[in-house]
């Protein structure tokens, strides 16, 4: 049971380049989340989705797209890398109206 | 502005000492409160939670206190112990677990 699973682990990219992550949850569970984490802000949450073909906005939305099309996946996009995105991306997913929340590995991004 | 604060960055405690990690809040509207646990280089894991309806939640040696009034919670570790060092966040969401909000975080170090 590989629970929640992140693509890729590290990835480098360039001012403007765009690119996807993936994140993959075996667990059935009808929520998903897509983290940063920062220095000194702890986790702040871009985009949340509650079920297959539905996304909401979170704290830190701008920049990001997200999507949803099968359940076990949800994929954060951007479009145009900026160096403040550089940071350490979390995905997690839990149960319908359950307290806890399963957290993949991260995947750490730099943009230069 | 942080709808979840943990004033203390960091936190040093002897082993089998008591640990308090303090967490406040400013949204009235959010109905549980969870802790998660951080080590380096791994996603946050699930520790224990509390609903707004209690002021006390127990899981061994894991105990969460609640204080509406005040909109403040602790998170008491007792024993102390050398695994348990780690970055602590607090988090928080509304009724449904749909939008769950984190703090900065709180890392522990606890000494032989």
């Amino acid at each position: 049971n590989a629970g929640v699973t992140q693509t890729p682990k590290f990835r480098v990219l360039k001012t403007g380049q765009s690119m996807t992550l993936l994140c993959a949850q075996d667990m059935n569970h009808e929520y998903m989340y897509w983290y940063r984490q920062d220095p000194g802000m702890g986790l702040r949450l871009i985009h949340y989705s509650v079920g297959e073909g539905t996304t909401a906005k979170g704290e830190v939305p701008d920049g990001y797209n997200v999507s949803r099309l099968k359940k076990q996946n949800f994929l954060l996009g951007l479009e145009s890398a900026a160096p403040s995105q550089t940071s350490v991306y979390f995905c997690a997913s839990s149960y319908l109206g359950g307290p806890e929340a399963f957290f993949g590995q991260g995947t750490r991004l730099t943009v230069v | 502005d942080q709808q979840v604060k943990q004033n203390s960055p960091s936190l040093s405690v002897q082993e089998g000492r008591i640990s308090i990690l303090n967490c406040d809040y400013t949204n009235s509207m959010f109905d549980y409160f969870l802790w998660y646990k951080k080590y380096p280089a791994e996603g946050p894991t699930f520790l224990i939670s509390i609903s707004s309806i209690k002021d006390k939640n127990e899981d061994g040696r894991f105990t969460v206190f609640l204080n509406k009034s005040a909109k403040h919670l602790s998170l008491h570790i007792v024993p102390s112990q050398p695994g348990d060092s780690a970055v602590y966040f607090c988090a928080a969401s509304g009724a449904s677990y749909d939008k769950v909000i984190f703090g900065p975080g709180t890392s522990l170090s606890v000494i032989p």
